[in-house]
Formats: C-alpha cells, structure tokens, sequence
C-alpha cells in the first residue's frame, strides 16, 4: 500500500530552528509537497521538491533524498504564526496525491 | 486575482439526505479536485477532473459522484449522507504540469446530524 508518515506533534521555541520529517512508501514518485494549514484553513502550498536536493525559500527549506523515500521541511526564526500543521504530500505514478496526515507544530514564547 | 472559491461555507444536512458542494476555480486553471479532510488526518483523493473528464478517482463509495463544467467550475454530489461523511470538503484547481501544485479553497464544512 503507499505510506506517508510524519510525527505527529512537535514543539519549539519562537526564534529557533525546527525540522520536520516525512517518510514515503509510494507506487512511483512523481515529486513531493509541503503544505501549511492553520486550523480551520484550507492548505497553502510552502514548496516543492522533484530532484534530490534542499531547496530553500526564505525561512523555509525542503530536502529530498528519493533514494531514502526521505523528506524534512526545515523552518528558521521560528515566529508564533508559524503554528500549524505541516502535510507532505507525495504525487504517485498517476500523479494521485497522497498525502501525510499532518505534524501539528506548536511554537513556545 | 480571485482565488478558489466553494460554498457554502458550511451544511449540516441528516442522515439520508443528499448534498451538492460547488467549486469555483482560479481562473485559467482547467483541472479541479476534490478532497475530504477529517478533523486530525490530511486530506483523502476523491476526485480529480480536467478539461470535463474525470482523471481520477479516490477510494469513495458511488455515493459519491462529481463533474465539471463548461466554465471549469465544478460539483460534488454526495447520496444517502451518513454519519461518517461528516468532514471538511477541500476543493483545489491546478494548471497540469510541472509541478501539479493544488491551490485550495476555503473549504465546506459538512455536518451530518
């Protein structure tokens, strides 16, 4: 069966560093999102990896290793607005999403 | 620009009843998808149209059925509404390509008493 896995709760500090894990099991890989939701939002694209790699975008940085099935997304300077569940979302061999059931990330003063 | 826009914004309907979701996509956008969201999990596939075909299909009963438009605006129809379809109802229009990224509307919320 395909398989997205992320934690499901973590917790930082404001002005730290946190990274958040995915792990996949797909049939076929066709690249990998990341999205933000704040409770009660609809989804909001962050980024989007397709080669191995980290991209990164402003305080936002996403790796991708395909031959681990391994994402993070990594968030920098971490501010209060950032609380919100954090969804990979892998995009399969009929370019089906699957996505993961969201890490729900708590920021601390 | 407008973005993606759905209504309503919420429903309660009973058990036994049918409802109709509608979706309005970004403009120039041809593909539109329909996804369940319960409260705690990530959104579940339910539909994909492009260019008024059906492109995919999540794993839903036939209770469940869709279609789309002329105008690329689209409609998800859900029969004999039970407990468990109680969730928020996610509509995404996308531009195929590279990447096929989703931009969601605000989303319906659903109640089924």
């Amino acid at each position: 069966g395909q398989n997205i896995d992320q934690p499901t709760e973590m917790t930082a500090t404001e002005g730290a560093i946190v990274q958040i894990n995915c792990t996949y099991q797909t049939s076929g890989f066709n690249g990998l999102f990341w999205y933000q939701q704040h409770a009660g939002e609809a989804p909001t694209f962050l980024s989007y990896n397709v080669l191995d790699g980290l991209e990164e975008k402003g305080r936002f940085s996403s790796f991708l290793s395909r031959s681990k099935g391994y994402s993070y997304l990594l968030l920098k300077e971490l501010q209060m607005k950032d609380s919100a569940s954090y969804l990979c979302a892998v995009t399969d061999s009929n370019y089906q999403l699957i996505w993961g059931a969201g890490t729900k990330l708590i920021i601390k003063p | 620009d407008a973005g993606v826009t759905q209504s309503p914004t919420h429903l309660i309907k009973t058990r036994g009843q049918h409802v109709t979701l509608r979706c309005s996509p970004i403009s120039g956008h041809k593909s539109v998808s329909w996804y369940q969201q319960v409260l705690g999990q990530g959104p579940q596939f339910i539909f994909q149209y492009y260019e008024k075909e059906e492109r995919g299909r999540g794993n839903f009963p036939d209770r469940f059925s869709a279609r789309q438009f002329p105008n690329y605006s689209s409609e998800l129809n859900v029969n004999a509404l039970l407990l468990g379809d109680s969730a928020l109802y996610l509509c995404a229009s996308s531009t195929p390509g590279e990447p096929d990224t989703q931009y969601f509307g605000p989303g319906t919320r659903l109640t089924v008493l």
